[in-house]
């Protein structure tokens, strides 16, 4: 099946710093999306992107999607310590028919921040 | 918040018993999955509904059935759980207006198969 590779698979910073993550893939994704999940509970969606060379932010979060179509990034300015969690990247491909309704996700990025 | 709840929060089970988990909606989306997380494995997709009696396998399928009778409801089945289903599962929805660009998790399920 499709895979993401979502690097790094952890990251310990001090309370303050910029954070960068990203996804990367083989294959063409049309949409992008960035989830967040805390300890017990779902993950919370965060950012999503539908086109090349799109850059959309959150507050301190921006994402963007490559112009590549193939990875994404996301980006965290000035952490604060509720920033810590696992962060997910998905995406979607831009092949028709059953596989439009599944999303393929990257493994995750373990975020811990040092108050 | 997306209104999805899952019930039951957490079970503990023995292996070989039957184990339903319930997934309910309140938002009317078409679109219902079921996801199993596992370090080191991440989400992994085991089923998917597109509609009411609409389901189809996802990549982790085996050992796992889904029912959806209604729209706000869908629900996974262990037939007969065993160790290696010991995980979390979410549920979550999307709604129709164009497909899957979003996804909209629900708090989870602990299921624990001794």
């Amino acid at each position: 099946g499709q895979q993401l590779n979502q690097s790094p698979q952890s990251m310990f910073i001090q309370e303050g710093e910029d954070v960068s993550m990203n996804c990367t893939s083989s294959s063409i994704f049309n949409t992008w999306l960035w989830y967040k999940q805390d300890p017990g509970e779902g993950p919370v969606l965060l950012i999503a992107l539908y086109k090349a060379g799109e850059l959309t932010s959150n507050g301190r979060l921006t994402a963007q999607f490559g112009i590549t179509r193939k990875d994404s990034f996301l980006n965290i300015s000035a952490s604060i310590p509720s920033d810590v969690g696992i962060y997910f990247c998905a995406g979607r491909r831009s092949v028709g028919g059953g596989s439009n309704y599944k999303l393929t996700f990257g493994k995750g990025t373990l975020l811990t921040v040092n108050p | 918040d997306a209104g999805i709840t899952q019930s039951p929060r957490h079970k503990v089970t023995e292996t070989g018993t039957p184990v339903t988990l319930r997934c309910h909606q309140t938002e009317n989306h078409r679109y219902m999955y079921w996801y199993r997380q596992d370090p080191g494995h991440g989400l992994r997709l085991i089923h998917y509904s597109y509609g009411v009696k609409d389901t189809d396998k996802g990549e982790v399928s085996d050992g796992y059935s889904v029912s959806r009778s209604k729209t706000e409801d869908f629900l996974l089945t262990l037939e007969s759980a065993t160790s290696s289903q010991t995980s979390v599962y979410f549920c979550a929805i999307s709604p129709e207006r164009g497909g899957i660009e979003t996804q909209y998790f629900g708090p989870g399920t602990r299921l624990l198969v001794l």
